[in-house]
């Protein structure tokens, strides 16, 4: 079975900080990993994925996330952060069979001016 | 290059009536998936369909909800006899093949349902 656990459902950063978004998976199977944003009222846009290529993902606005398999977890990462960036963001895993994505709780990130 | 549409964007229902969410895919995406968001939370899998097929509904109450998929039109999210609870924003998702485990899954905007 898979799931994933989201560490701090909010998180508040300076702009300009480093924004660091904590991801834990559990699954059976090698996982395929992803991370979403959802700003207010709207869907999830895919940010990036873990798909078993290289461990150092890049995706969009310039997020990145590192999949450490000794440590299970996901963790998203973006160097400085802006006032753009504020929104919920979710990991999610898929499942084995690949008909359902299981998501985390979400972390809504604040960032102040 | 339209995405995923869902409509209405927001719905609202007095506690017993029938709430019907419509979703069209992306163009050439066969494979739809609906979500629920309950506040605060994350979103949770419902159903999977392809067309005129539904292939998982592990996630999907076992009363009053149903789902579908026609050969033509939107796929429909129909919740019978709504209640309180039933509050929440219901997402869908297509995508270009099922199965694929890394196959990215592309999200409507929502349908956002009040139950009075």
């Amino acid at each position: 079975a898979q799931s994933v656990t989201q560490l701090g459902s909010h998180v508040s950063v300076s702009e300009g900080a480093l924004v660091l978004l904590r991801c834990n998976y559990s699954s059976s199977v090698p996982p395929y990993l992803f991370w979403y944003v959802q700003y207010p009222n709207q869907g999830l846009q895919l940010l990036l994925k873990y798909t078993s290529a290289a461990t150092l993902v890049k995706g969009i606005n310039g997020f990145e996330a590192e999949f450490k398999k000794s440590e299970t977890s996901f963790h998203l990462t973006k160097p400085s952060a802006h006032m753009s960036d504020a929104a919920e963001y979710f990991c999610a895993v898929s499942a084995a069979g690949g008909f359902k994505t299981i998501f985390g709780a979400g972390t809504r990130l604040f960032v102040k001016a | 290059n339209a995405g995923v549409m869902q409509n209405p964007r927001h719905l609202v229902r007095r506690r017993g009536q029938e709430a019907r969410l419509r979703c069209s895919p992306m163009k050439g995406h066969s494979h739809v998936y609906w979500y629920r968001q309950l506040p605060e939370e994350g979103l949770k899998f419902m159903v999977y369909l392809q067309k005129e097929n539904i292939i998982d509904e592990s996630g999907m109450p076992k009363e009053r909800f149903s789902a579908e998929f026609p050969k033509e039109g939107p796929s429909i999210l129909r919740i019978q006899q709504v209640v309180r609870g039933d509050s929440a924003a219901y997402f869908c998702a297509s995508s270009a093949s099922g199965g694929v485990r890394e196959d990215e899954q592309f999200f409507g905007p929502g349908t956002r349902l009040t139950v009075l």
